[in-house]
């Protein structure tokens, strides 16, 4: 069966100082993998998707940037941290193979700005 | 521009039925999904509808209506593990899955 696996569970940054969140998907070859951010009283936003190594689409632009050096492994980061990058960051994966193509999210990071 | 409404959020009592509406406006159409996410947690996966008409999955249903961009969640025989929020998150043109920010329902005894 397929686990995915982020770190840390939760993270508290100072404004300015860099990000890096970490996710892995067990079980299953050639994902597409998402990265969403939730903010408090805002629905789901996607931030990135990647349907291959080294393919990276932005969905919105952002003080973030996202990279897949491996087939099962993304990342997202930043360079400067800001207030309002605060949330419930959750990276999330899908088979890729067929019209449903369902995601299943991680446990997802829990990020506080101060 | 693309939207996706659901209820902020509802009540509900143990063992009633409750429905939660989702409406939706796309670029294009492949498929709307519900998810449940209780508080701290991730989402999961409840169920996947495509074309018109009732899916059902033991206690949950799921029903779609394409032609007035409508769906909506039926919870049976509802329990107090129910109270969470419930996504809906529909499927445009491309990859990405457009979500709502779902209806936290809440179940009393």
């Amino acid at each position: 069966s397929q686990t995915i696996h982020q770190w840390p569970a939760t993270l508290v940054q100072p404004v300015g100082s860099p990000l890096s969140l970490e996710c892995t998907v067990e079980g299953t070859s050639n994902p597409n993998l998402y990265w969403y951010r939730q903010a408090a009283g805002r629905g789901l936003q996607l931030l990135f998707y990647s349907v291959g190594i080294g393919q990276i689409s932005s969905e919105v632009p952002q003080n973030l940037s996202a990279s897949r050096p491996q087939d099962r492994q993304f990342i997202l980061s930043s360079k400067k941290l800001l207030l309002s990058d605060s949330g419930f960051y959750l990276c999330a994966w899908s088979p890729g193979l067929d019209v449903v193509d369902t995601q299943y999210f991680g446990p997802g990071t829990r990020l506080t700005v101060l | 521009g693309q939207n996706i409404d659901q209820p902020t959020e509802m009540t509900a009592t143990e063992g009633a039925i409750v429905q939660i509406n989702c409406t939706y406006q796309t670029s294009g159409f492949n498929g709307l999904f519900w998810y449940q996410q209780h508080a701290g947690e991730a989402p999961t996966f409840l169920s996947y509808n495509v074309l018109d008409g009732l899916e059902e999955k033991g206690r949950f249903s799921s029903f779609l209506s394409r032609s007035k961009g409508y769906s909506y969640l039926l919870l049976k025989e509802l329990q107090m593990k129910d109270s969470a929020s419930y996504l809906c998150a529909v499927r445009g043109a491309g990859t990405a899955l457009i979500f709502g920010k779902g209806t936290t329902l809440s179940v009393s005894s």
